[in-house]
Formats: C-alpha cells, structure tokens, sequence
C-alpha cells in the first residue's frame, strides 16, 4: 500500500519558538493533504486541507496565521505552528488520499 | 454536512470472543464511504475494512465484518474470535464522493481481556 511519511515523530520546543512538520507521500502524488491533531483519548480534528499550489483551506476556529501550510511539492506538505505555545501540544497528523486515506505516523509536539 | 456519531466511548470484550462496536452518521448524500480505522497504541492510523453505500453487501475482512444498515444510517462493526492485538481505540469514519475529507466519530476505545 501507499506509504505517507511524517518528520520528526517527537519534537519538544521553548514557548514561543516555531516548529515545522513535514508530511510526505512517499511513492505516490499527493494534490490534497490534510493535517488533524488529536488531543488524548480523542477523536481526530480537521485543522486544514493543504492544496498544492494554492492557499490551505482551514477549519473554523484555526488560526492560519499560527498554524502555516505549505504544500511545496505533490509529495510534501509541512505544517509550522508558529510561535508555540503549550496549549499548542498535542499529536498532529497528516494524511494524503490515494484511492484510500493514508495516515502518516504522528507527531507527538510538547511545548515547554 | 456529514456527522459520525459513536456511542459507545469504551468496549471490553474477553479473548475469542466477538464484539460489536456501533456507528450512526448522516450525510445530504447519495453516495458516499464508510470505514472503520483502528487506531493501537503507537498512534498510527490503520484501515480495517471500507464499505460502499451503493452496495448492499455487507464488507468483510477476515475476523472483522459489518452490518450497513443504509436507511437507519447505522454501521457496525463486528469482531470475531477478538485477539489482544485488537485492543486499541476504533474510529468511524464517513467520506463523501464528492470530497476528499473524512469525518471521524468520537471514537471507541476496546479492550480485550485475556
């Protein structure tokens, strides 16, 4: 199957630094991407769809000037949370479709 | 606008036993998916089976099968002969042909006991 990969698995960063994720398709090409977080024992949340070549769409309620999306190529989306501040950690993941979804494996981001 | 609704936030079952794990959602549309992942303790997202809303048969997939109840918008999953790999939290989860994003449930979270 097809295989979406995330960079860093884990990340810890100082209040008010910036941190980036990067998601890729790793042998397929991905126009569309979406990036969820998922707090604890909780369900997956939508936070945007990133769009290669054009301007993410958000969810309601997202910040985009403090979560940045950046779909470079048909392979890489990242996703910068700007500023971070501890309310900021949680898991986010991506995902890209491909006749299915495919999840990347998570980034686990601890704001200090 | 689609919802997903799972009712059931946590589920145990006893080893090589069979579970049921329920799922309602409601979609405008005439055609759409429906799917059930399963998410183990590493986080990573794992498909476990994808139905149709045009077919009327109900998927299948090894120990694992549902009951697509279309005009009741109801989709269970069932799990046969349950193993302890198949404790995690299971996500419902809805997609319009129309689109390319999903809708989750809140999510159900089995465990199995040996």
């Amino acid at each position: 199957g097809a295989v979406v990969s995330q960079h860093p698995s884990r990340v810890i960063c100082k209040s008010g630094t910036s941190v980036k994720i990067e998601c890729r398709s790793l042998d397929f090409q991905a126009t569309t991407m979406f990036w969820y977080r998922q707090f604890p024992k909780q369900s997956l949340m939508l936070m945007a769809t990133s769009n290669e070549g054009s301007k993410a769409t958000y969810e309601q309620g997202v910040e985009k000037d403090k979560f940045l999306i950046n779909h470079a190529s048909l392979t890489l989306s990242t996703l910068t949370v700007t500023s971070a501040h501890p309310e900021d950690s949680s898991f986010y993941i991506c995902s890209a479709p491909f006749n299915e979804q495919y999840f990347g494996p998570g980034t686990r981001l601890t704001v200090t | 606008a689609q919802t997903v609704t799972q009712s059931q936030p946590e589920m145990s079952v006893q080893e090589a036993e069979t579970v049921t794990l329920s799922c309602t959602y409601d979609t405008s549309e005439s055609d759409y998916y429906l799917f059930w992942y399963k998410q183990p303790p590493s986080r990573q997202m794992i498909l476990v089976i994808r139905q149709e809303a045009y077919k009327q048969q109900n998927a299948t997939e090894n120990r694992f099968s549902v009951n697509f109840q279309k005009a009741a918008k109801s989709f269970s999953l069932k799990i046969s002969d349950s193993q302890l790999g198949d404790a995690a939290m299971y996500f419902c989860a809805s997609l319009e042909t129309s689109g390319s994003r999903l809708t989750f449930g809140e999510g159900t979270q089995l465990t199995v006991n040996p």
